[in-house]
Formats: structure tokens, C-alpha cells, sequence
């Protein structure tokens, strides 16, 4: 089994609706990440969660919310989804006991806004 | 605010030449990250480089890392179709590993 998986892998919505994006991982780490990524932008980060009380803002917050609902859960919300947020959407988990800091990315969620 | 370049964008390799991707970044960090990506796919972890100095290898890939110079290179030697795929740098910039800004990737192909 995947060690970070995210549901739902695709999604197509219309504007104006509220959608949530999951994130779960069977890793047993602290540290939880949304990205997305665009076409010829590469990765960018939206929020990152030291732990469940412990959340924090990224490079691009605005327009999303997150959730950290337990230590292995890490959810994202589009409360009024627009079409420039059509992209492809990664979480990502971390160890911060490890000194690397790597991040271990989920297979991504691909949500298309019309 | 720390920003990353890579280059190039895109590379057209034939089989079994060498070639290098660059990666610059602006302000000074020492952690920096390598990660591939096939089509269609996630980003899976190549090298992670803590130091000024730091030479990570694994098969045909060979990364570096030069803190003074804000560069990281990653070497590929004898290419193979294999090989085909965008690797991005990430570089770490609040030393606590929460914050990487991710260069936009370079779109490497292999063709014999």
C-alpha cells in the first residue's frame, strides 16, 4: 500500500463550489504539505502543518483552507473554487525528527475548475 | 525572497552523452533537494544535499552542491531512455526544511 495517498485522484467542478481534497499517510510523520503545481511553474506550497494544533501558511494561501484532522490527515478545501486553481494538486509528508527533511510526495490530485 | 532557476528547461539528449542541469537559487541556504518526475506521476526524492561541498551519486546521476556559488549541478553520464523525465531542485529556504521553493524543472529526453 501507498504510504501518502490522496483522494479523490481526479475532479472536475464548477465554479463556485466548495471542494475538499485528502491527504493521508501511513508514514507515522509529524509534518504534512500542499502543493500544486502548474504547467511550467513547478511546485508551490499553499499550507504546511507541523502537527495536528500547529498550521501555517504557505507561498500561495489564499483562496484555500486546510484542516489537520489528525497526526496521519491533512486535508484542503477550495471554499468557492475559481478556474485558475485548475492544477495538479500534491501533499507531502516529512519527518522532523530526521534531519534530511526530505519530503515524500503522495501521487497527486488533478482537479479541473470550469 | 528567495528564488531558484534552473537550466534549462528542456533537453534533448542522445544515448549515451554526458550533461549537466543547473541550478542557481538567490539568497544563502545549505540544504538543497533533487526530485524526478515522470508524466503523469509524482515527484520521487533523488539526492538531498546538506552542505557546502556535498557529492551525492546514484547510477548515472551525480549531484553537487556549492553553497558560496548558490549552485547546485546534477550530472548525468551516458544518458539512457531511461532517464527520460523533469527533475526539479528545491532548495530550503528557512534551514527547517518547511519551506522549499521548488525551481520550474527541467524536461529532460533521451532518444537513441
Amino acid at each position: 500500500d501507498a504510504d501518502v495517498t490522496q483522494t479523490p485522484r481526479n475532479r472536475i467542478t464548477k465554479t463556485g463550489k466548495r471542494i475538499m481534497l485528502e491527504c493521508s499517510q501511513t508514514k507515522g510523520h509529524d509534518r504534512m504539505y500542499w502543493y500544486r503545481q502548474d504547467p511550467g511553474l513547478g511546485l508551490r506550497l499553499i499550507y504546511y502543518s507541523f502537527d495536528v494544533k500547529d498550521i501555517n501558511k504557505g507561498e500561495i494561501s489564499d483562496g484555500y483552507s486546510v484542516s489537520r484532522q489528525a497526526q496521519a490527515k491533512f486535508s484542503l478545501s477550495l471554499e468557492s473554487a475559481i478556474p485558475n486553481q485548475t492544477a495538479l494538486y500534491f501533499c507531502a509528508t516529512s519527518d522532523s525528527g530526521k534531519g534530511l527533511h526530505e519530503q515524500y510526495f503522495g501521487p497527486g490530485t488533478r482537479l479541473t475548475v470550469t | 525572497e528567495l528564488k531558484v532557476e534552473q537550466n534549462p528547461l528542456f533537453l534533448s539528449m542522445q544515448e549515451g552523452k554526458n550533461y549537466t542541469i543547473y541550478c542557481n537559487y538567490s539568497t544563502t541556504s545549505d540544504r538543497l533537494y533533487w526530485y524526478r518526475q515522470d508524466p503523469g506521476k509524482s515527484l520521487e526524492s533523488l539526492f538531498v544535499l546538506l552542505s557546502n561541498g556535498a557529492v551525492k551519486q546514484e547510477g548515472r546521476l551525480m549531484a553537487s552542491l556549492d553553497t558560496k556559488a548558490r549552485l547546485s549541478t546534477l550530472h548525468i553520464t551516458a544518458a539512457v531512455h531511461d532517464l527520460s523525465a523533469t527533475y526539479f531542485c528545491a532548495v530550503d529556504a528557512n534551514q527547517a526544511g518547511t519551506a522549499l521553493i521548488f525551481g520550474k524543472g527541467t524536461t529532460l529526453s533521451v532518444s537513441s
